[in-house]
């Protein structure tokens, strides 16, 4: 099965700054899909950022920003201009190819706390 | 709004009392999935339905078991609930594979067993 890793328990950064989260995985497939999560404190997982690992340009929405190195089975999520409500539990998250289920699988999460 | 909805948003049973998770959905997605979060790690995927058909994970205990009557409702049963299984459960949807579609989560249910 496919794993998920970030190394990073924790990691924290002050507000306005950029923070990088680092996330590996691992796959025999060449067609999938990435994604960054965030869940704050009690509530409710959101998407934040999403890759298909066919395209090689790196996806970007607003502030968020992924460096997808793809030989490298590696997956960052960059923050820039960090703001306090940005502060939440972040998740990388692996989805298996078409046609190979329709699991997703998670990281052990890094929590981020920004700083003012 | 379209969204997921999980029933109730806390649960407490007694030690080998059977419980029941619910979740609805409006978006008419063809995916339905459970995960199990404990307290700091990741979301542990129980299993998911496409439409009808059942996945389940290799490592989920036969203690959970699921139902999904139709698209819009998907229940997760927990037969003899043991203390560890206290957890947060979550239920999210989403489209089939063939596009990167993400999935959309319910607030969960927080479970607590006595």
């Amino acid at each position: 099965a496919q794993t998920v890793t970030q190394s990073q328990p924790e990691m924290s950064v002050q507000e306005a700054e950029t923070v990088t989260l680092s996330c590996t995985y691992d796959t025999s497939e060449s067609d999938y899909y990435l994604f960054w999560y965030k869940q704050p404190p009690s509530r409710q997982m959101i998407l934040v950022i999403r890759q298909e690992a066919y395209k090689q340009q790196n996806a970007t929405e607003n502030r968020f920003s992924v460096n997808f190195q793809k030989a490298a089975k590696s997956f960052s999520l960059k923050i820039s201009d960090s703001q306090l409500g940005d502060a939440a539990m972040y998740f990388c998250a692996y989805r298996s190819p078409p046609g190979k289920g329709n699991d997703m699988r998670f990281g052990a999460g890094t929590r981020l706390t920004v700083k003012p | 709004d379209a969204m997921v909805i999980q029933n109730p948003r806390y649960q407490v049973t007694q030690f080998g009392k059977p419980v029941t998770l619910s979740c609805s959905q409006t978006l008419n997605h063809n995916v339905m999935y459970w995960y199990q979060q404990k307290s700091s790690q990741a979301p542990k995927l129980l299993f998911h339905y496409y439409d009808k058909d059942f996945n389940n994970e290799a490592d989920t205990p036969d203690n959970f078991q699921s139902r999904r009557p139709n698209t819009s409702f998907c229940f997760l049963d927990i037969r003899s609930p043991g203390l560890g299984d206290a957890a947060m459960y979550l239920c999210a949807t989403s489209r089939p594979d063939g596009d990167n579609s993400p999935l959309h989560f319910g607030n969960g249910t927080r479970l607590t067993v006595t």
